[in-house]
């Protein structure tokens, strides 16, 4: 099946610090997302994207589907931008299943 | 408001005792799944249901059935829970498939002793 893999696995950022959280995929999707699961437990939807570029305020990701990875950034973090966060595909040729990656964990400290 | 609903939050049972999950969504979502989040494993799916009695296996579907008599609910069902099977539990809704954004409820940790 589709390989998922997220790096770093673990990331402490001081408040105000840029990262970039990576997702590589083993095979030709249709589909990307990525996630935040806050402290609490709640899984939030943070971006849906296939290919190309979007930004949503201070975070902003890349997919770039022929070389099969993508690109999350978080600008001026925040502690509230802690937490684990998740790519996940589905890949041609299936619509009914989602590949999650097993996330990268950010602490962002004061 | 737009919501995927859980059933309990919280649970702590043991072994054998028969126990259900209820996920409830109000978008008229054609697609709902079921996912277990264990440590260092991220989510896997459990089952997954494209429309009204379309149902079907997802990676780790042992020891779990689900049913999908209304669009809107999607129930998991533990016949005869084990401890392995102690986890964080998610259901999610989207409009067709896998594909579209999904919308995930707030979760459900179930210990089994």
């Amino acid at each position: 099946g589709i390989q998922v893999e997220q790096s770093p696995p673990d990331l402490i950022l001081q408040e105000g610090a840029n990262s970039t959280l990576r997702c590589n995929f083993s095979d030709s999707v249709n589909n990307l997302q990525w996630f935040h699961q806050n402290p609490w437990g709640q899984l939030i939807n943070l971006f849906y994207i296939p290919s190309g570029t979007k930004q949503n305020g201070r975070l902003s990701a890349t997919t770039v589907a022929t070389e099969r990875y993508s690109l999350l950034y978080i600008s001026s973090s925040q502690t509230t931008d802690s937490g684990v966060y998740f790519c996940a595909v589905s890949y041609t040729g299936t619509a009914s299943k989602l590949t999650f990656g097993t996330g990268t964990r950010l602490q962002v400290t004061l | 408001e737009a919501q995927v609903t859980q059933n309990p939050r919280y649970l702590i049972t043991v072994t054998g005792k028969k126990l259900t999950v209820t996920c409830s969504q109000n978008m008229n979502h054609e697609y709902m799944s079921w996912y277990r989040q264990d440590p260092g494993l991220g989510l896997r799916q459990i089952y997954y249901s494209m429309n009204v009695e379309v149902t079907d296996k997802g990676d780790v579907p042992e020891g779990y059935k689900v049913s999908r008599k209304e669009k809107r609910n999607f129930p998991l069902i533990l016949e005869s829970p084990s401890p392995n099977q102690t986890s964080l539990y998610f259901c999610a809704s989207s409009k067709t498939g896998a594909r579209q954004p999904q919308h995930f409820g707030d979760g459900t940790r179930l210990s089994i002793l």
